[in-house]
């Protein structure tokens, strides 16, 4: 089966570029999406599409899939930006994601 | 605007069953896929199951093939995951979400808990 590998964790000081990997066989090929999960809440699609953003996500979130890896990157992170970071793709009909990212803004 | 709920969660003994809910509202219900993703606590997402607009496909995690099975009634606007011969590892919060096939709206999500 498919799978996607990411950081147990990234730690980024306030302001710096925080950048989560995921990797996986010909990711490249496929379409990624991230999600931010902070605790207790749902997750929030971030990017899909490899490289685009929602309505209402900052632009200082961006994404890119080339080769194996996708990147997740956050430019002048913020404290809000603390929080889980999951990448997802499809495999033909199934859905797999990442097992997360713990990014700690310190 | 978008809304997901979802319901049904609970306390359950190992090897009984559950039938999860997830009501929709603020779209065309009808022209979307849907998914169930399942979160253990303190663990990562785990997709459970996705089901096609029109109900006619379904896909499934091998680790839940042959005990859950997810359905959807358009007229109602409502998706559900029956779950069945339910084991201690089947803990977790259930969230359902839309498919466009990015996961663009999530519910709240509705925890089973699998106890004796």
């Amino acid at each position: 089966s498919y799978e996607l590998t990411q950081p147990p964790s990234v730690s980024v000081s306030p302001g710096q570029t925080a950048s989560i990997t995921c990797s996986g066989d010909k990711l490249g090929e496929k379409y990624a999406c991230w999600y931010q999960q902070k605790p207790g809440q749902s997750p929030v699609l971030v990017i899909y599409q490899d490289t685009k953003r929602p309505s209402g996500i900052p632009e200082r979130f961006s994404g890119s899939n080339s080769g194996n890896t996708a990147t997740l990157t956050i430019s002048g992170t913020q404290a809000m930006d603390e929080a889980d970071y999951y990448c997802q793709a499809w495999d033909s009909s199934t859905v797999v994601f990442g097992g997360g990212t713990k990014l700690t803004v310190l | 605007q978008v809304q997901l709920v979802e319901s049904g969660g609970g306390v359950v003994q190992p090897g009984r069953s559950l039938r999860l809910s997830c009501a929709a509202s603020g779209f065309t219900f009808s022209s979307y896929a849907l998914l169930w993703v399942r979160q253990a606590p303190g663990k990562g997402l785990e997709w459970v199951a996705l089901i096609s607009y029109d109900g006619s496909n379904k896909y499934y995690a091998d680790s839940v093939k042959g005990r859950f099975t997810i359905s959807r009634d358009n007229s109602r606007n409502t998706l559900f995951l029956q779950v069945n011969s339910l084991r201690a590892d089947d803990t977790a919060v259930y969230y359902c979400a839309r498919s466009l096939p990015s996961f663009d709206s999530w519910g709240q999500g509705t925890l089973v808990t699998v106890s004796s």
